[in-house]
């Protein structure tokens, strides 16, 4: 089936650094959003995008809908040692509320 | 008061036996969904359900079965375990219009010995 391109597939962070991932698709969706995954959680939403183009931030988080709708970066800036998770990418497709998820992001925490 | 709530949140059980996951949420929402995730964190849908009908089924072996008993339930019970089924199951839940946020439940975590 479908699938979003993910990447990195994982990052270390040290306290304060700004952080980017993105993914990519070879399909057109209508709705990006970004999810966060705590170890023995479920997903959380985080960003939800909605048109191509659109900027849209939560604190310090910055999320982008490419122009082409077949792409999102998420930036973290300025990371804490809570920002360690799994951030994951999902596309939605115009018909239908079926979510298509990226590989998922691992942040660690730098030794 | 927790959204989207399932149970049990930990199953450990023996091949070939039959076990269920129940799922609820209280957020009003007409479509519910069972999300699998494997060792690697990959996810993936499962079932999608809209006002107790079933609408996305994605190949997913007859063994498996949801039940949806009214809107805001929606059960999984798998027959026959296999050793493969060892995941994490997370149901979640979302308002009809397409581009609705979708709430996800803690996950059951699934180990099959």
């Amino acid at each position: 089936g479908q699938q979003l391109n993910q990447s990195p597939q994982s990052m270390f962070i040290q306290e304060g650094e700004d952080v980017s991932m993105n993914c990519t698709s070879s399909s057109i969706f209508n709705t990006w959003l970004w999810y966060k995954q705590d170890p023995g959680e479920g997903p959380v939403l985080l960003i939800a995008l909605y048109k191509a183009g659109e900027l849209t931030s939560n604190g310090r988080l910055t999320a982008q809908f490419g122009i082409t709708r077949k792409d999102s970066f998420l930036n973290i800036s300025a990371s804490i040692p809570s920002d360690v998770g799994i951030y994951f990418c999902a596309g939605q497709e115009a018909a239908g509320n079926k979510l298509t998820f990226g590989g998922g992001t691992r942040v660690l925490v730098k030794p | 008061d927790t959204a989207v709530s399932q149970t049990p949140k930990y199953l450990v059980t023996q091949m070939g036996n039959d076990k269920s996951i129940k799922c609820e949420q209280n957020l009003g929402h007409d479509t519910m969904y069972w999300y699998k995730q494997d060792s690697k964190k990959f996810l993936k849908i499962m079932f999608s359900y809209n006002n107790k009908e079933l609408i996305i089924n994605e190949t997913v072996p007859n063994r498996f079965s949801p039940k949806s008993p009214d809107k805001a339930h929606l059960n999984l019970h798998i027959n026959s375990l296999e050793l493969g089924d060892s995941a994490v199951y997370f149901c979640a839940s979302s308002r009809e219009r397409p581009g609705n946020t979708i709430y996800f439940g803690e996950g059951s975590w699934l180990t099959v010995v």
